[in-house]
């Protein structure tokens, strides 16, 4: 039971260039969230998919997109790579519950020269 | 608008001591509160939680944090510090949209 897991684990890309960032899980939940985390500003909410087949955008959705390909996959897309998408972003999944524990994956640390 | 505060940044205390990290959150109705642990370079692993019951939560590796609605609070608190406690802490309130609104957290550093 390997949990949230995400590749790459890090990534250099120069501005323009895209990449696809991958999560996947193996909990069987249904909802699935991606987050940025940036030095003293916490995780902010990309997107999140509620459940298979539908996604929804979150605080900062702005040059990413998002496909929630199965129950256990999510990727996300940055179709022309900014310096301000350099950060740190982490995938994380959950029951369908609001009260349930959320769980994170590693973190992919993407830096946009 | 939901939102979460941690008012301290960085937290320094002596091996042994005793903590509490600070958390106030902005919600209209019942919170769903959580508090995160960060190990550097690391995900994310959930402390406690908080839903609904006795306002004292406990949590894993010795954690507890007591939910104050009335102060809109809910401080994290651990009796003895370790040095493998140091790390950076979040506080989470859960949102409308099933996601997490964090806290910008609170990294801790402790003294031999």
């Amino acid at each position: 039971n390997a949990g949230v897991t995400q590749t790459p684990k890090f990534q250099v890309l120069k501005t323009g260039q895209s990449m696809t960032l991958q999560c996947a899980q193996d909990m069987n939940h249904n909802s699935m969230y991606w987050y940025r985390q940036d030095p003293g500003m916490g995780l902010r909410l990309i997107y999140y998919s509620a459940s298979e087949g539908t996604t929804d955008k979150g605080e900062v959705p702005n040059g990413y997109n998002v496909s929630r390909l199965n129950k256990r996959e999510f990727s996300l897309r940055l179709e022309s790579a900014a310096p301000s998408q350099t950060s740190v972003y982490f995938c994380a999944s959950s029951g369908r519950d609001r009260s349930e524990t959320q769980y994170f994956g590693p973190g992919t640390r993407l830096l946009v020269l | 608008a939901q939102s979460v505060t941690q008012p301290d940044i960085h937290i320094t205390v002596s091996e042994g001591a005793s903590l509490e990290l600070r958390c106030n959150y902005s919600y209209g109705a019942t919170p769903y509160l959580f508090w995160y642990v960060q190990s550097p370079g690391q995900g994310l692993q959930l402390l406690l939680k908080y839903f609904s019951g006795d306002t004292l939560v406990q949590g894993i590796k010795g954690f507890e944090a007591e939910f104050k609605r009335s102060q809109s609070s809910f401080n994290l608190r651990k009796p003895s510090v370790h040095w493998s406690d140091a790390a950076e802490y979040f506080c989470a309130v859960g949102g409308s949209q099933g996601n997490l609104i964090f806290g910008k957290g609170t990294k801790l550093s402790v003294k031999p």
